[in-house]
Formats: C-alpha cells, structure tokens, sequence
C-alpha cells in the first residue's frame, strides 16, 4: 500500500524558515515525480512545487519561487521542501502528492495527510 | 496560467438525485490532461477522474467525467450519503498546474 507522511510542520514566525518532509512507503520512490500542494485554512489547493523522479528537474509556482526548495533524497525514500522568507500567506496544510510516473506535470494519486504550517508572530 | 472555474459554487441535492459539476478553462486544456478530486472534512483530496474521463482505481461507476477543450463535467449519478464534499478539478497539461476553486456538494 502506498503511503505518505508529511511532518515538519508547525508555528513559525514571519521571516522565519521551516522544513517539510514525506516519507513514502510502499512504491519505488525514485521511479515517481512529487509534488508539493497548499491549501489555506477554509480555502481551496495550490500546486506549490514538483520535482522529478530523479530529482534532476523541480518546477516552482511563482508565489514562492525563490524563497521555496525542494529536493528528495531517494536512499531514504523522502521528499523535502525547504521553506525561507515565510509569510502570513503561507500558512496552510502541506500535502505530499504522488504523481503518475518519473517526469513532472500529472494528477496526484495518492496524497499524504498534510501538515500544518502556521506563520505569525 | 490556465484559471478554472467551477460552477456552481454549492450544489445542495438530496441522496439518490444526479449531481453536475461544472469546469471551465480560461484556455484550452492540453490534451484533456483534466483530473477532479473529491475531498471530505478533515481529509486530504481523494483522485476520482484522470485524462477527463478515466475513473481512479476503486473509484464506483456512478461517478463520470466528459469534456474537452475549456469545458469540463464531473457527474455523480446517484448521490450516496458519502458523496457529499467538496470537488475540485485540475489541468495537468500546462505549468503551473492549477486547481479549479471547488464545488461543494451539500444535502437538501
């Protein structure tokens, strides 16, 4: 069975830096794209960032291109996402999401629980 | 960027009755590269449709997706007392990828 489980969240003030991980269980990790989807307490998802299969290609939604990273490490079967700069805006629930093979841009099946991440002072 | 909209914002029907969700692309979606999640309380989304019309594994048959170009429908055809949510759809064809604003399915 497939399973990913984020964890990293928490409270962080304005300014400040947090970093996320999944950690997947049940596929070959490396033969799969992930991505990184938002979503704002009572609002609807926002694709944040993907990376490939081999992590040798990673994508960015303009709203946090510069100030996110992401990055994998397949011997450990765990995708990153290194966050700076945070902002008010950036407070939501973080879903890790599988995609359909190793190349970047597909639907998202299956998806981790979320972790919050809260940003204010 | 390819904006969705989905339509209507809430969809109040009773169990047994047809639901029709609706999504519209500011521009053409590649390929029909379209998927449509379904997402509970509390829960992460859930795929039910991929490619427009290509029902997720395990996903029941009164549940089926058409369209193409900017127009796009979800239909559920007898509502079950779990299929009330809310659905999005996503264009997978284009970066950034994005999601429609969602459709909450409510009981009558």
């Amino acid at each position: 069975e497939v399973q990913l489980l984020e964890s990293g969240g928490g409270l962080v003030q304005p300014g400040g830096s947090l970093r996320l991980s999944c950690a997947a269980s049940g596929f070959t990790f490396s033969s799969y794209a992930m991505s990184w989807v938002r979503q704002a307490p009572g609002k609807g998802l926002e694709w944040v960032s993907a990376i490939s299969g081999s992590g040798s290609s990673a994508f960015y939604a303009d709203s946090v291109k510069g100030r996110f990273t992401i990055s994998r490490d397949n011997s450990k079967n765990t995708l990153y996402l290194q966050m700076n700069s945070l902002r008010a805006e950036d407070t939501a629930v973080y879903y890790c999401a599988k995609e359909l093979g190793s190349t970047i841009f597909n639907w998202f099946d299956p998806w981790g629980q979320g972790t919050l991440v809260t940003v204010s002072s | 960027e390819i904006v969705l909209t989905q339509s209507p914002g809430t969809l109040s029907l009773s169990p047994g009755e047809r639901a029709t969700l609706s999504c519209r692309a500011s521009q053409s979606v590649s390929s029909s590269y379209l998927a449509w999640y379904q997402q509970k309380p509390g829960q992460a989304p859930r795929l039910l449709i991929y490619g427009t019309s290509s029902r997720a594994t395990g996903i029941p048959d009164r549940f089926s997706g058409s369209g193409s170009g900017t127009d796009f429908t979800l239909t559920i055809s007898r509502l079950e007392p779990e299929d009330f949510a809310v659905y999005y759809c996503q264009q997978y064809g284009s970066s950034p990828l994005t999601f429609g604003q969602g459709t909450k399915v409510e009981i009558k």
